[in-house]
């Protein structure tokens, strides 16, 4: 089993829908939840960070963390076809987020998104 | 200002053949990252460098793969006798690493393809 887990789609989603994209992890060390975005043939940007459970909202994003039930959720809201790229999931245990110490980081497969106008 | 950069953007390389990529990470950035992205993967973490520490290198898949890195600026992987699983897009990321924030840079990836 992989230590997180992720749809790879693709999803399909006309303009305007909500949008909600999932991992599931199994190691409960995991404290600091990432999602980043990859548009084609870029690398990855960091979208959100949420440390521990509880949600956290950006603009049209909000993610969502359950540490019980070891699943996290990015939704978009009003989905645009900019948003269109992949999805990927990211976790970690170690260091503080904006201090010393290293974080070594796990990635999900990604999940691919089209947003469709 | 300039993020990161990696060179080349496309390798096609025979099997068996040696090849260098290299990444240049953002000014000032001490922390640099290595990761592989096989097609309908995640990232594979491969190696870690943090200032003048020893690399944690634990993700390596094979002796075959190493990483040389120059004080706080130019890192390159080697992959010796490539293979083609050794096909992919390889991520090199950096960050202000320790006493700064952790979140990762990435440059736009190597994508190599083993013949």
């Amino acid at each position: 089993q992989k230590e997180v887990e992720q749809d790879p789609g693709p999803l399909s989603v006309p303009e305007g829908a909500i949008v909600s994209l999932n991992c599931t992890y199994s190691n409960s060390a995991f404290q600091y939840f990432m999602w980043y975005r990859q548009y084609s043939r870029k690398g990855p940007e960091l979208l959100m960070y949420t440390y521990s459970s509880g949600n956290k909202e950006d603009g049209r994003f909000t993610a969502q963390v359950d540490k019980s039930s070891k699943y996290i959720s990015l939704f978009i809201r009003d989905s645009q076809p900019s948003d269109s790229a992949t999805y990927l999931c990211a976790m970690s245990s170690g260091g503080v987020w904006g201090s010393g110490g290293y974080q070594k980081v796990t990635f999900g497969t990604g999940t691919k998104l089209q947003v469709i106008p | 200002g300039a993020g990161v950069s990696q060179s080349p953007s496309n390798k096609v390389t025979e099997k068996g053949k040696d090849v260098e990529l290299r990444c240049d990470p953002i000014s000032g950035h001490t922390a640099l990252y290595w990761y592989r992205q096989r097609l309908g993967q995640g990232l594979e973490f491969l190696i870690y460098f943090q200032g003048n520490s020893a690399p944690d290198k634990s993700g390596l898949p094979s002796d075959r793969f190493s990483a040389e890195r120059t004080g706080e600026s130019v890192s390159t992987l080697t992959i010796q006798r490539t293979q083609q699983e050794d096909s992919a897009v390889y991520l090199c990321a950096s960050s202000l690493g320790q006493g700064g924030g952790y979140e990762q840079y990435f440059g736009p990836g190597t994508r190599l393809t083993v013949t």
